[in-house]
């Protein structure tokens, strides 16, 4: 199936660990990019990446570090864990930065931080 | 600031009711406006996409308009059915890379 597919689905961890969600698409796409969905439902672009170069970083604590090996994975590593960190990450592609396409989404991570 | 902002935010309508979900946006440098549909616990599914140079576009029971000028855009839902019951979101680009979406509308539809 061609699609965003983020791994794992749900992630229960302890305040200060360090954990990572890892995402993949086999669209073909440019450009990945995560979002979070908090727990009022509003989601906000974390980071964006083109061809594995980052091209938006929104103010995001610096304890969250994207990584993109290539450009069909974009992974998300989140350092020393905090409760605020509880919430729905979403990986999404589209095929060009600025594109006509519009956002494919992946199923999300819910992540709760104990 | 880019906001969107959605109304109503929830709405419970009778099973065969046709409804219009409202979005209004604050940049006018739109590229493009995308609808997506969320089902709890679930990720987003792009229902529409309206390019900046276009008015509106259609799929099956779904029809969503753009007016650049007035900063809105409009999700009419025909014959609506339980199955539609789901959050609706709008997300707009003005070529900034990313999307702002709105806080979504939350319908419910009985049978």
């Amino acid at each position: 199936d061609t699609a965003v597919s983020q791994t794992p689905k749900y992630l229960v961890t302890q305040m200060g660990n360090d954990k990572s969600i890892k995402c993949e698409q086999n669209l073909g796409h440019d450009t990945m990019y995560w979002y979070k969905q908090d727990s009022k439902k509003f989601l906000k672009i974390m980071f964006s990446y083109n061809n594995k170069e980052l091209i938006i970083n929104e103010t995001v604590p610096n304890r969250f570090s994207p990584k993109s090996p290539d450009k069909a994975h974009l992974n998300l590593h989140i350092n020393s864990l905090e409760l605020g960190d509880s919430a729905v990450y979403f990986c999404a592609s589209s095929p060009t930065p600025v594109d006509s396409h519009g956002y494919t989404f992946g199923s999300g991570t819910r992540l709760t931080v104990v | 600031k880019q906001e969107v902002t959605q109304i109503p935010a929830a709405l419970s309508v009778p099973e065969g009711e046709n409804l219009v979900l409202n979005c209004s946006f604050t940049d006018s440098a739109i590229y493009n406006l995308q609808w997506f549909r969320q089902d709890p616990g679930k990720g987003l599914t792009s229902l529409l996409l309206i390019q900046s140079s276009q008015r509106e576009q259609t799929s099956g029971r779904l029809n969503a308009s753009l007016d650049k000028s007035s900063g809105r855009s409009t999700l009419y839902i025909a014959a609506s059915q339980p199955g539609d019951s789901a959050t609706y979101l709008c997300a707009f680009t003005s070529g900034t890379y990313k999307y702002i979406f709105g806080t979504g509308t939350r319908l419910k539809v009985l049978a």
